[in-house]
């Protein structure tokens, strides 16, 4: 069993859709997690960090920990053709050297 | 602005041959790390390193290596390529102590 479990979709939605994406991990000393997004051909690009558990949002999107459930999410309201990507959960421990764990990533199309 | 660049961004080598990759970053980050990305595994860490002349070793080092001769290059070697090694490396940096990763643009090496 992998660390960091992504459902690889693909998931295709309609434009204005609210989109959660999420993840599930096993490791309980994770305590840092973030959300890149990657566009076909290109690197990651961070969109969300959050430390512990809550909530933190910017602007359509938001991201949910619960460390009780070992369970992070991410959402996207009003979703638009360029929210169309992969988008990867990572993660990191306390004192893990600032190694990041990834999920594998879930591909979003967002259709018009 | 301060960026992380990648060369080449496109690699075609035949097996057994070695193979240099760069990754150049400007952002005077004392942690660099090499990932590559390949489906259904996602990004998997090679090797990374915290500083000058500091080097470790990933979770799939085997038939690379690194070397730190200063803050902003971490170049990869593959010391005899394998068609196993086709995939696309990430080179991605942080700031010491901190756990968010600003990644590369990617080198696709095709290994034939």
């Amino acid at each position: 069993q992998k660390e960091v479990e992504q459902d690889p979709g693909p998931l295709s939605v309609p434009e204005g859709a609210i989109v959660s994406l999420n993840c599930t991990y096993s490791n309980s000393a994770f305590q840092y997690f973030m959300w890149y997004r990657q566009y076909s051909r290109k690197g990651p690009e961070l969109l969300m960090y959050t430390y512990s558990s809550g909530n933190k949002e910017d602007g359509r999107f938001t991201a949910q920990v619960d460390k009780s459930s070992k369970y992070i999410s991410l959402f996207i309201r009003d979703s638009q053709p360029s929210d169309s990507a992969t988008y990867l959960c990572a993660m990191s421990e306390t004192g893990g050297g600032n190694k990041l764990t990834f999920g594998t990533g879930t591909q979003l199309k967002v259709e018009l | 602005d301060a960026e992380i660049t990648q060369s080449p961004r496109h690699k075609i080598t035949e097996t057994g041959r070695q193979v240099t990759l760069a990754c150049h970053q400007t952002w005077n980050h004392n942690n660099m790390f090499w990932y590559r990305q390949d489906l259904g595994h996602g990004l998997r860490l090679i090797h990374y390193s915290y500083g000058v002349h500091d080097t470790n070793k990933g979770e799939v080092s085997d038939g690379y290596s690194v070397s730190r001769s200063n803050t902003e290059d971490l170049p990869l070697t593959l010391e005899s390529a394998a068609s196993s090694q086709t995939s696309v490396y990430f080179c991605a940096s942080s700031e010491g102590g901190q756990y968010v990763q600003y990644f590369g643009p990617g080198t696709r090496l095709t290994v034939t």
